[in-house]
């Protein structure tokens, strides 16, 4: 079992639905990240929480918001979503940041919007 | 810009080494991480580097030229489960995580 948990697995969503992702970790760190992960193209960092903080945004539209209720548990609340916004979404957690020396990836959410 | 390059896909037979590359061109350099990433998968950490030279860590090994803006990753007795993407990816001065595409390898028998 993974220290890093992501739920669901796979979602098929339309564009003006609503629904979550959720990521747990028990690992005991204090930060946590989403990434979304294109066929072909690189990480991108979505949002980093540090201590229940929210300390990185980086340009992410306001159809995606994150909620970081404790250190262990960080969800992503998707509406009105755009079918270019089908991918891999990954969360990953470190016991420090930004110095990590390594971070903790849960095995993503496959997203498809329809 | 920053950017990160690495081979898009490589081919290697099972039992052999395999060198994946790794170029860089970054606002400062704040060490470098190689991850490994099986189909479907969570990313998994393989090494970091901050200081020049090579780490070894069983069959796999990481290089670093700072000077070069160049790291390798070195996998030795390939074997059919180190079928996978190699994920790079460098820490700028800003701290901020800078990935490359990954390369997929793919292990014949």
């Amino acid at each position: 079992e993974t220290g890093v948990t992501q739920t669901p697995r796979h979602l098929v969503m339309g564009m003006t639905n609503k629904k979550s992702l959720k990521c747990e970790q028990h690992l005991g760190h204090n930060a946590m990240y989403w990434y979304k992960q294109s066929a072909k193209k690189p990480l991108e960092l979505m949002f980093v929480y540090n201590f229940k903080e929210q300390t990185e945004n980086n340009s992410v539209p306001s159809r995606f918001s994150p909620e970081c209720p404790n250190s262990s548990h960080l969800f992503l609340h998707l509406h009105t979503l755009q079918p270019e916004d089908s991918a891999l979404y990954l969360c990953a957690s470190s016991s420090t940041w930004p110095e990590n020396t390594e971070a903790f990836f849960g095995q993503g959410t496959r997203l498809t919007v329809v | 810009g920053q950017n990160i390059d690495q081979p898009t896909e490589m081919t290697a037979t099972e039992g052999a080494i395999v060198q994946i590359n790794c170029t860089y061109q970054t606002s400062g350099f704040n060490g470098l991480f190689w991850y490994q990433q099986h189909a479907g998968e969570a990313p998994t950490f393989l090494s970091y580097n901050v200081l020049d030279g090579l780490e070894e860590k069983g069959r796999f090994s990481s290089f670093l030229s700072r000077s070069k803006g160049y790291s390798y990753l070195l996998l030795k007795e390939l074997q059919m489960k180190d079928s996978a993407s190699y994920l790079c990816a460098v820490r700028d001065s800003n701290y901020q995580l800078i990935w490359g595409a990954g390369t997929k390898l793919i292990i014949k028998p």
